[in-house]
């Protein structure tokens, strides 16, 4: 159980194109869920936090209208990066948190990660 | 506030022998503390989880973690390192109760010389 997959696994862009990277809990669902950022030989930096039928929550110094976040359902958050860069190439990991657990001990399942590489 | 400082940002062990994988957190409330491994270009697994029950946590793999309140630490310990271990180790800490953010450490490499 917990399970949580990305989509693609991997990208390859053009500089200015946009690219959308997909999160879904497989088996439960999440009414909040995570983008997190991770260069190479780096720890993970959480980008927002994602709300079900909300707007998301950026961290500071992150852009919301460069990294478009939408959580349209319950097993569904969707990252989009607007207009990227090769700047924005990066392993970008999702994770999502049990809505029958919220409150107790904010385990957080993670997806396998998505590799971008903007040309 | 919380935050969690992985001590040893490179950790190389010979096969069959111990390993240890220092972690302190610091919280302004009871803490739930998590150990994960990730393979390169992998995600993320979950090694073991503290959650204010037992203070010695046992999870998969062989691994083990003890949450030491007075220390504010939660090192990760293994009796016999195998190859497969090679890995980067986060621990991570986040505030029991409500939606809170969970706060990564910086990461150990753990390399397993045969």
């Amino acid at each position: 159980g917990a399970v949580v997959s990305q989509h693609p696994s991997w990208v390859i862009c053009k500089s200015g194109t946009s690219v959308k990277i997909e999160c879904r809990s497989l088996d439960f669902q999440a009414t909040t869920m995570f983008w997190y950022r991770q260069f190479p030989k780096q720890s993970l930096m959480l980008m927002a936090t994602s709300n079900e039928g909300s707007k998301a929550t950026y961290e500071q110094g992150v852009e919301k209208d460069k990294f478009l976040i939408n959580h349209a359902s319950l097993t569904l958050s969707t990252l989009t990066v607007t207009s990227a860069h090769p700047e924005d190439s990066s392993f970008y990991i999702c994770s999502a948190r049990d809505r029958r657990e919220v409150g107790s001990y904010n385990e957080q399942f993670f997806g396998p990660g998505t590799r971008l590489t903007v040309l | 506030a919380q935050s969690v400082t992985q001590l040893d940002s490179h950790v190389s062990v010979s096969e069959g022998t111990p390993v240890l994988l220092r972690c302190n957190y610091s919280s302004s409330y009871s803490p739930s503390l998590f150990w994960y491994v990730q393979h390169p270009n992998k995600g993320l697994q979950l090694l073991l989880k503290y959650t204010s029950a037992a203070t010695l946590v046992k999870g998969i793999n062989g691994f083990e973690a003890e949450f030491k309140k007075s220390e504010t630490s939660f090192h990760l310990t293994k009796p016999s390192a195998h190859m497969s271990d090679a890995a980067e180790y986060f621990c991570v800490v986040s505030a029991a109760g409500g939606y809170q953010k969970v706060t990564f450490g910086t990461g150990t490499k753990l390399q397993v010389i045969p």
